[in-house]
C-alpha cells in the first residue's frame, strides 16, 4: 500500500456538467475526509465517513455535492452542475481513528478540478 | 465559527537561519495541533504535531503550544531552500472529528 491514491489527478469539465472524483485511502483507515482547497486558501473541510457511515458534513457541502464511501474502503465525490466556483484543488485524507495523538492522517495528491 | 490565523507572508529569510511561523486559534477547546508542509501545487504533507503546551522538538523543527494564549508556533532552525513551501497550521475542532486549516504562510529562504 503506497498511501492515499485520488483519480483523476486533473480533470477538466464544461459548467453544468457532472463529474465525479475517486479515492482510495490507506487499506486499514477507517476514517476518510474530504477537503477543498483553492489558490491562496487553506483547505476547508467538506465532509468525513467512518467506514462507511458518513458523520459529518460542512455546510459549504451544498445540494450539488454528494459523497459515498459504500463498502467503507473507497469513496467518491460527485459535483452535479459543476459552476466555475467549484474550481478547486479536492483532496483526500484518510487515517485510523481521528485527529489525535494516537494517529496520524494522510493526505493523497488531489484532484484539481477546472470548470470552463 | 471556528478560525485559524496565519500571516499570509511571504517570510523571507535566508539560508541557514530560523524562520519562526505563528497560528493563533479561536476556538478553546481545541486539542490537537499540527504544521503541514505545502509545495506548490502538491498536497499538504504533516511536518509536525502537538498537543501538550510548551515545546516539542524533531530533527530542525520546533512547535511550541500556548493554549491559554491559543497561539501556536514551528520554529525551523537552519532553514534550507528546500523548506521554500507554505506551512499550514491545523487544529481540531473538540472531538478530534475535523481539521481546521488556517490560510497559510509562504516561507521563502534564499541561498
Amino acid at each position: 500500500d503506497t498511501g492515499v491514491s485520488q483519480d483523476p489527478r486533473h480533470k477538466i469539465t464544461k459548467r453544468g456538467q457532472n463529474v465525479t472524483f475517486r479515492c482510495d485511502p490507506i487499506s486499514e483507515h477507517n476514517r476518510l475526509y474530504w477537503y477543498r482547497q483553492t489558490l491562496g486558501q487553506g483547505p476547508e473541510f467538506l465532509t468525513y465517513f467512518q467506514n462507511e457511515a458518513q458523520l459529518e458534513k460542512s455546510r459549504l457541502l451544498s445540494d450539488r455535492f454528494s459523497a459515498e464511501r459504500p463498502k467503507g474502503s473507497f469513496s467518491t465525490l460527485e459535483i452535479q452542475r459543476t459552476e466555475q466556483g467549484d474550481s478547486a484543488m479536492y483532496l483526500c485524507a484518510s487515517s485510523f481513528g481521528g485527529w489525535n495523538m494516537n494517529t496520524e492522517a494522510f493526505f493523497g495528491q488531489g484532484t484539481r478540478l477546472t470548470v470552463v | 465559527q471556528k478560525e485559524v490565523e496565519q500571516n499570509s507572508g511571504p517570510l523571507s529569510v535566508p539560508e541557514g537561519a530560523i524562520a519562526s511561523l505563528n497560528c493563533t486559534y479561536s476556538d478553546r477547546g481545541s486539542q490537537s495541533f499540527f504544521w503541514y508542509r505545502q509545495y506548490s501545487g502538491k498536497s499538504p504533507e504533516l511536518i509536525m504535531s502537538i498537543y501538550s503546551n510548551g515545546d516539542k522538538e524533531d530533527g530542525r523543527f520546533t512547535a511550541q503550544l500556548n493554549k491559554a494564549s491559543q497561539y501556536v508556533s514551528l520554529l525551523i532552525r537552519d532553514s534550507q531552500p528546500s523548506d521554500s513551501a507554505t506551512y499550514l497550521c491545523a487544529v481540531t475542532a473538540s472531538g478530534y472529528s475535523t481539521l481546521t486549516f488556517g490560510k497559510g504562510t509562504m516561507l521563502l529562504v534564499s541561498p
